[in-house]
């Protein structure tokens, strides 16, 4: 069975830096693609940006909303992937999932800016 | 880009409810649908436009049509009320991008 488990959200002051880690298992991580996606309180579903895996030589896309000041990136070693947010603005307050956007999700992490 | 999707849709019982979704892109990218209930990471429900993933029941399924792709319901069940939003790329696949999301209502 394949998990996803995200960390480090918190409470954060608008202009300061998080960072956002997906740990996961069961998946064959170095081929996959993580997706990080967010919900603000009430709000639907935003895709913030993806990294694909070593065959697609980890090339990176981000939403508009975020590009310039959100940073995706992975260590296969750890089966983990990261993102990292700076410049954070109160409209970032969110639920941010990693996902593999097929049927694979993790449960969440709440940032609140 | 934008996908566009109905607000909410309304059904009783037993009877079938149909979502659309509209994207330019569409005809050349797929979609995906997922539902989500308060409180719970979404949940896939349609892949690849539509194909049903294993454990979701078959009473969910998936349709294509030029710019248009439809999750239908049929027979929902009180158990189905939740959000659902469909999922695709914009036309270089590199952006992905959600509808706004359908609140369907069972009763």
């Amino acid at each position: 069975e394949i998990y996803l488990v995200e960390s480090g959200g918190g409470l954060v002051q608008p202009g300061r830096s998080l960072k956002l880690s997906c740990a996961t298992s069961g998946l064959n991580f170095s081929a996959s693609a993580i997706h990080w996606v967010r919900q603000a309180p009430g709000k639907g579903l935003e895709w913030v940006g993806r990294i694909r895996g070593k065959p697609n030589t980890y090339a990176t896309a981000y939403a508009a909303s975020v590009r310039g000041r959100f940073t995706i990136s992975r260590e296969d070693s750890e089966n983990t992937a990261f993102l990292q947010m700076d410049g954070l603005k109160t409209e970032d307050t969110a639920v941010y999932y990693c996902t593999t956007l097929l049927e694979s999700w993790g449960q969440g992490a709440l940032v609140t800016v | 880009y934008e996908l566009t999707q109905p607000p909410s849709v309304s059904v009783s019982p037993g009877q079938t409810a149909r979502i659309t979704c509209s994207g330019d892109a569409l005809p050349n990218q797929y979609a995906f649908w997922y539902q989500q209930k308060p409180g719970q990471a979404p949940v896939l429900v349609i892949t690849k436009d539509s194909e049903r993933p294993s454990g979701i029941p078959e009473r969910f399924s998936g349709s294509s049509s030029g710019t248009t792709v439809t999750l239908t319901i049929s027979g929902a069940q009180t158990e189905d009320e939740a959000d659902y939003y469909c999922q695709s790329a914009d036309s270089s696949g590199d952006q992905r991008v959600f509808g706004s999301g359908t609140k369907v209502t069972v009763l």
